[in-house]
């Protein structure tokens, strides 16, 4: 069965550093895949599009990879912010339109 | 105001009664969802409808029914609410291009007990 791996333990970094999620599947092809940040009692909200032919895509302090070959997307945030404490999911999104598959998130801890 | 609006945003209820979560957004987006989210289980999607007449089943639909009343609105129904049922709910919403965002309410936050 389709499964999206993200390390459901928080990564604790220092302000200042890079903070690095995964985000794993397998039994899936995703033509996208989506990187979503979620505040407590909030809905997520939408950061980062990465299509299968793209290595490699930037927005400001963010960055998204995404390998096809090891089935594996980092995101990355360089010189974190405490106001980057937040759940971060990722989503793959397959060729039949707009459906995504959601992954369990990680939580980013970032420490002044 | 919040694009897509969620309510109730709390409800504590009991096994067997019938509850409504109701959805409305201003995007103008044809496409609507409807999540839960549990802890460590990340989003399962219960319903979607790509447009006022399209209704399709998510990978978790047993036990919820959906109704969409306008391009604007989706509401989700639990007929007869279980224990098992008390999640955290999502609205969301997307345009129908190809690889589009989706648009998030902030929740309903539902007990059951």
């Amino acid at each position: 069965s389709q499964k999206i791996e993200q390390n459901s333990e928080a990564l604790n970094i220092q302000e200042g550093k890079t903070a690095t999620l995964t985000c794993n599947y397998t039994n899936y092809s995703p033509a996208y895949l989506q990187w979503y940040r979620q505040d407590p009692g909030r809905g997520p909200v939408f950061l980062l599009l990465i299509r299968e032919n793209e290595k490699e895509k930037r927005k400001e302090r963010l960055k998204v990879t995404f390998d096809t070959t090891l089935k594996q997307s980092l995101f990355h945030i360089t010189a974190s912010q405490p106001a980057d404490s937040a759940t971060y999911l990722c989503a793959l999104e397959g060729n039949a339109g707009n459906m995504l598959t959601f992954g369990g998130g990680t939580r980013l801890m970032v420490k002044p | 105001d919040a694009d897509v609006t969620q309510t109730p945003r709390n409800r504590i209820t009991k096994t067997g009664k019938r509850i409504m979560l109701e959805c409305s957004q201003t995007k103008g987006h044809d496409r609507m969802y409807w999540y839960r989210q549990d802890p460590g289980l990340g989003l399962r999607l219960i319903y979607y409808s790509f447009d006022v007449k399209d209704i399709n089943k998510g990978e978790i639909s047993d036990g919820y029914s959906v109704s969409r009343q306008a391009q604007a609105k989706f509401s989700l129904s639990l007929e007869s609410a279980i224990p098992n049922q008390t999640a955290l709910y999502f609205c969301a919403t997307a345009g129908t291009e190809g690889n589009q965002p989706q648009h998030f309410g902030d929740g309903t936050r539902l007990s059951i007990l």
